[in-house]
């Protein structure tokens, strides 16, 4: 079946101005989650989703950076006003659950955020 | 907090050597450990897991075995390709959370 698709595969913007990256999850699966890979802090946590609901929204970056859920399917990650220091390649990752110590994550190929 | 370490990269072999790629990690607790590889232009994929202590990982050739005691999870192949070269990253995950916290990576690359 299909993977985690991601959209766009690159993205270059000018400094202030919106961007939305786009996830399609494994269909099924209910846990969806953000990660952010840049070359100052690797890979790092932003945010989970439990069908539509966000528990955990701390490690989202700045004010700036939202992310949303909708039908338990598709999950938008919005920053805005973006900033130099944004640039880095957005993973999502989606799993059949949350729960268990070992449920696999399987990634998308990103999307590479350049910020002018 | 939780925390994973990697060594330092690039790594550069010849091909037929035997790669070992090391991994600590620190946690208050039992988590279960990952190696993801990431080859060039494509998205993150597990290479292999271990969910408890003395546990082995293997896929591919390539082996980790989950040691408690000296709270490591090194990566080896006996033998590696010019397709090995990627970058490969260290993971765990407690039970009780639902994110992988990751290594830096490290860069392997392979000459013919």
């Amino acid at each position: 079946g299909a993977g985690v698709s991601q959209s766009p595969s690159n993205k270059v913007t000018e400094k202030g101005k919106d961007v939305e990256l786009r996830c399609d999850p494994i269909s099924g699966h209910t846990a969806l989650y953000w990660y952010r890979q840049s070359l100052g802090q690797g890979l790092e946590f932003l945010i989970y989703f439990q069908g539509n609901s966000a528990p955990d929204k701390s490690g989202l970056p700045s004010d700036r950076f939202s992310a949303e859920r909708t039908g338990g399917s598709v999950s938008t990650l919005t920053i805005q006003r973006t900033q130099q220091e944004d640039s880095a390649v957005y993973l999502c990752a989606s799993s059949l659950d949350i729960s268990g110590g070992s449920n696999e994550q399987f990634f998308g190929p990103g999307t590479r955020l350049t910020v002018l | 907090g939780d925390s994973v370490t990697q060594m330092e990269g690039p790594v550069t072999l010849s091909e037929e050597a035997f790669l070992t790629i090391n991994c600590t990690y620190t946690a208050t607790g039992y988590p279960s450990l990952f190696w993801y590889v990431q080859y060039p232009g494509e998205g993150l994929q597990l290479l292999l897991k271990a969910t408890k202590a003395d546990d082995k990982g293997s896929n591919k050739g390539f082996e980790a075995t989950y040691r408690k005691e000296t709270t490591s999870f090194h990566l080896e192949k006996g033998s590696v390709q010019v397709s090995d070269s990627a970058v490969y990253f260290c993971a765990l995950k407690m039970d009780s959370s639902y994110k992988l916290i990751f290594g830096s990576g490290t860069r392997l690359l392979v000459r013919p």
